[in-house]
């Protein structure tokens, strides 16, 4: 069964710093991974993607991951945090092929900018 | 461009009461996903479907149901509330195509339908 983990329900970063939210997944094949971010009473908005090909992919907003699969991770980076930024974060896989288009979610981490 | 479409974006029940959500997917889009995100948790998925027709399963409860009409709209029905069905709930829509096709499917996400039983 595929699943994902978030290390770090809260992390705090100044304004400025870098971020590094963490993200593993478990899949006996390679799946599509996602980043979405959620503001506060809002909707789940896309970040970015992994599907194949480069392995370091960048979104929107400054931010982009890079799938280590000898890791099993797909950490998101921003090399500079911006007051804006501060929301929950939500790493997500898909199955690769097949019928099964669901995500699985990770447990999301909220990130705090300080000023 | 047209984004996924919910409604209605909050509603307060009882408990024991019925309710039911909408979804009004993207354009030419042919499968629809519910999700379930309680307060603090991170989504959960309910339900899809693929032109028409359930094609895939989650943890949803025998109280629900859902189906995809024609004009691929969805609505999610929830009877027999109960507090814990409070939560805000997802519709996303994406363009699978053919199944035959491993191919990449972004879900698009609405902006969620709150649901407060009291």
């Amino acid at each position: 069964a595929q699943s994902v983990t978030q290390l770090g329900s809260h992390v705090s970063v100044s304004e400025g710093a870098l971020v590094l939210l963490r993200c593993n997944y478990s899949s006996s094949v390679p799946p599509y991974l996602f980043w979405y971010v959620q503001y506060p009473n809002q909707g789940l908005q896309l970040l970015l993607k992994y599907t194949t090909g480069a392995t370091l992919v960048k979104g929107i907003n400054g931010f982009e991951a890079e799938f280590k699969k000898s890791e099993t991770s797909f950490h998101l980076t921003k090399p500079s945090a911006h007051m804006s930024d501060a929301a929950e974060y939500f790493c997500a896989v898909r199955m690769y092929g097949g019928a099964t288009n669901k995500l699985i979610f990770g447990t999301g981490t909220l990130l705090a900018v300080q000023p | 461009a047209a984004g996924v479409i919910q409604s209605p974006r909050h509603l307060i029940k009882e408990k024991r009461e019925t309710a039911t959500l909408k979804c009004y997917p993207i354009p030419r889009h042919d499968t629809v996903y519910w999700y379930q995100q309680g307060p603090g948790q991170d989504p959960q998925f309910l339900i899809s479907f693929y032109e028409k027709m359930q094609s895939d399963k989650g943890s949803i409860p025998d109280r629900f149901s859902a189906q995809q009409f024609s004009d691929y709209h969805s609505e999610l029905n929830m009877s027999s509330l109960e507090l814990g069905d409070s939560a805000l709930y997802f519709c996303a829509s994406s363009l699978v195509g053919s199944w035959r096709e491993s191919s990449y499917n972004e879900q698009f996400f609405g902006p969620g339908t709150r649901l407060t039983v009291l």
